[in-house]
């Protein structure tokens, strides 16, 4: 699976947008880039996935550049629940069951 | 989403004993989990793959005979610390995978084990 790299931690106000970025220059084409966080000691909680387009749901928005070789999850209006890790991984989705990569992520902090 | 859960969340033991800590897919059929380990302030390191009915897939450095996995059934995966040590504290997380849902892996809450 494709190395990420994203800043080790953000701040950001509540009820602001919150801006995560997350580099993954050598992904390959069958490879998603995908979402999680972890809130302090509890398990990691999926968020997103894509591939080319940009997605959105009820927790977030991913867009990924043209080039795939870098994405922003877009956090639209923070809440201090919103505070935790956030991982970004790429990997391969298939038939096989592949296990997730977590690197290092980011340390979010809504303030107040 | 898909519900996963481990048991106990916590636990405490005497170094030299053995702990089990359960994973369990509470609303889908799982027929592979995967078992994590945290450190404080690090991040989630892959320990084994567990598929059921076969043997658990272990990651280089990790210790089969001391980390027992069991995945006797579609929902339930089992790992025993045998003889824990206080380097093994630690938080435990599982994850199960639901091939219903696009192959989306779901976690649990972790188990924090203390080994006095």
């Amino acid at each position: 699976d494709a190395k990420t790299t994203q800043p080790p931690s953000m701040d950001c106000a509540e009820g602001r947008a919150a801006n995560l970025p997350c580099n993954h220059s050598t992904i390959s084409g069958n490879e998603y880039v995908y979402w999680y966080r972890q809130i302090h000691s509890q398990g990691p909680q999926y968020i997103i996935h894509g591939l080319k387009n940009n997605e959105t749901n009820e927790m977030a928005s991913l867009i990924i550049t043209e080039d795939r070789k870098s994405s922003t999850l877009i956090l639209p209006h923070a809440t201090l629940r919103d505070t935790a890790v956030y991982y970004c991984i790429v990997r391969v989705v298939s038939g096989s069951a592949r296990q997730l990569t977590f690197g290092s992520g980011t340390q979010l902090t809504v303030l107040p | 989403g898909a519900v996963v859960s481990q048991h106990p969340s916590r636990v405490i033991c005497k170094s030299g004993t053995s702990v089990k800590i359960e994973c369990r897919s509470l609303d889908f059929q799982a027929t592979t989990m995967f078992w994590y380990r945290q450190f404080p302030k690090q991040s989630l390191m892959l320990m084994a793959t567990s598929n059921e009915g076969s043997k658990a897939t272990y990651e280089q450095g990790v210790e089969k005979d001391k980390f027992l996995i069991n995945h006797a059934s579609l929902t339930l995966s089992t790992l025993t610390v045998t003889s824990a040590h206080p380097e093994d504290s630690s938080f435990y997380i599982c994850s199960a995978r639901d091939p219903e849902s696009s192959d989306e892996q779901f976690f649990g809450p972790g188990t924090r084990l203390t080994v006095l």
